[in-house]
């Protein structure tokens, strides 16, 4: 069974600095997608940025970009420059390429202060 | 920017009760989504809907729980005879292809407590 786990239930930062949320993975599948979702305090959930497993290079969207280490089974989410609209709960979550559902990690709440 | 939408957005109801939540998916979208969220707990895949029929299921989406789409726009989850551990955030999601070729986009959810 595919698995996500990300181990920081609460991360902050200031205002301009960057953070890293972690997330680590299980499966035995070799072909898979990889996101991270962001869920501001208003509810919906939102694509931050997306992996594909195949693709050795490492996704970018302006100030987000990951890590992925397919050996590692790791996919960590940086913050560059980060801003107070970027306050929200974080999900990392999986899916194989022959499935529908995506597994979401249990969330990182992340504050940036002033 | 075309954006799922869900009604109600909070709903009581009384153990028993039925319940239909609604979505309206992105307009092109063919894959349709229920997630839920249990307060404090990990978002959950409950089902993935594709040509009128349910494509994927999880353990969860157990006789109590059904899905359709009553016409052309909206997508709806019933709950026949809701439990009190069916209290949850639910999500409606949809994407133009599925199995993450594609992105799937959520709706703001229905939060559904039961009594």
């Amino acid at each position: 069974a595919q698995t996500v786990t990300q181990s920081q239930p609460e991360m902050s930062v200031q205002e301009a600095e960057t953070v890293t949320l972690s997330c680590t993975y299980d499966t035995s599948e070799n072909n898979y997608y990889l996101f991270w979702y962001k869920q501001p305090p208003s509810r919906q959930m939102i694509l931050v940025i997306r992996q594909e497993a195949y693709k050795q290079q490492n996704a970018t969207e302006n100030r987000f970009s990951v890590n992925f280490q397919k050996a590692a089974k790791s996919f960590s989410l940086k913050i560059s420059d980060s801003q107070l609209g970027d306050t929200a709960m974080y999900f990392c979550a999986f899916t194989a390429y022959n499935t529908d559902k995506l597994i979401f990690g249990t969330g990182t709440r992340l504050q940036v202060f002033p | 920017e075309p954006e799922v939408t869900q009604t109600p957005s909070h709903q009581v109801t009384q153990m028993g009760q039925e319940v239909i939540l609604r979505c309206v998916p992105i307009s092109n979208h063919l894959y349709f989504y229920w997630y839920r969220q249990i307060l404090g707990q990990k978002v959950e895949f409950l089902v993935s809907f594709y040509n009128n029929e349910i494509s994927e299921k999880s353990e969860i989406f157990d006789d109590q729980f059904s899905v359709e789409r009553p016409d052309g726009s909206n997508f709806t989850l019933k709950i026949r005879s809701t439990k009190l551990e069916d209290s949850a955030m639910y999500f409606c999601a949809s994407s133009e292809a599925s199995g993450g070729v594609e992105t799937q986009y959520f709706g703001p959810g229905t939060r559904l407590l039961v009594l």
